[in-house]
C-alpha cells in the first residue's frame, strides 16, 4: 500500500498556465508538507498543515496556495507558472508537527517551458 | 511500500564520539544517494551525497559509506558536536534526475 502518493509524477506545461499537484496520504497522520527539491537538490519546505491548518509558510510566491480538503490530502495549486518553477516537489506526512519521522512521497517533476 | 528504511528512529550519541546512521533500500535500480539534515521547523538540507561508481565519500567530520551488494549505506559523523543534533534522512534514485526516495529519518542527539 502506497503510504505517501502524488499525482502526478511528471508535469509538462506552458509559462502562464495554472497547475495543481495532489497529494493523499493513507497513514491517519495529522501533519502534512510540502517540499520543492531545486537543481542542487536542495530540499526547501514550502508548507506545512496540521489538521487541515497552515502552520509553516516559508517564503513562497502567493501564486502558490496549498490546499487541504481533509487531513488526509493536501494539494498544491500553482497559479501563473514560471519558468523557475521547474523543480520536483514532494509532499510528505508525519503523525504530528512534534515527531521527526516523515514519510515522503515519490515527487512530482515540473518542468515550465 | 518504503524502498528506502531507516530503521533507527532515534539515536543517542555523546559528543566527541562517532555518529553512525544507517540506511537500507530494496531497489537495486539506486545508483544515487543524499543525505538531508533537519532541523525542527525547518526544511531538511543537503549534507553529502554518493553515486554508485563509489563506496565512500567523504566530506570534513561526514562520511557517507555504500555497500551495494547489502543494499546498505550508512553516514558517519566523527567526531560528532551538539549542533549535529537534527534529524537525518537518506534518499535514493535511479539516476540524478530522477525521483527519489526518501527513508522516514533518524533522530540524532549529541549529548555535550
Amino acid at each position: 500500500d502506497t503510504a505517501v502518493s502524488q499525482t502526478p509524477k511528471y508535469l509538462v506545461t506552458q509559462m502562464g498556465n495554472d497547475k495543481s499537484i495532489k497529494c493523499e496520504q493513507n497513514l491517519g497522520h495529522d501533519t502534512m508538507y510540502w517540499y520543492k527539491q531545486d537543481s542542487k537538490k536542495f530540499l526547501k519546505i514550502m508548507f506545512s498543515y496540521n489538521n487541515k491548518e497552515l502552520i509553516i509558510n516559508e517564503t513562497v510566491p502567493n501564486r502558490f496556495s496549498p490546499k487541504s480538503p481533509d487531513k488526509a490530502h493536501l494539494n498544491l495549486h500553482i497559479n501563473s507558472l514560471e519558468l523557475g518553477d521547474s523543480a520536483v516537489y514532494f509532499c510528505a506526512s508525519s503523525r504530528n508537527q512534534m515527531i521527526s519521522t516523515q514519510y515522503f512521497g515519490p515527487g512530482t517533476r515540473l518542468t515550465v517551458l | 511500500d518504503q524502498q528506502v528504511k531507516q530503521n533507527s528512529p532515534s539515536l543517542s550519541v555523546q559528543e566527541g564520539r562517532i555518529s553512525i546512521l544507517n540506511c537500507d533500500y530494496t531497489n537495486s535500480m539506486f545508483d544515487y544517494f543524499l543525505w538531508y539534515k533537519k532541523y525542527p521547523a525547518e526544511g531538511p538540507t543537503f549534507l553529502i551525497s554518493i553515486s554508485s561508481i563509489k563506496d565512500k565519500n567523504e566530506d570534513g567530520r561526514f562520511t557517507v559509506f555504500l555497500n551495494k551488494s547489502a543494499k546498505h549505506l550508512s553516514l558517519h559523523i566523527v567526531p560528532s558536536q551538539p549542533g549535529d543534533s537534527a534529524v537525518y534522512f537518506c534518499a535514493a534514485s535511479e539516476d540524478t534526475g530522477n525521483q527519489f526516495y526518501f527513508g522516514t529519518g533518524t533522530s540524532l542527539t549529541v549529548i555535550p
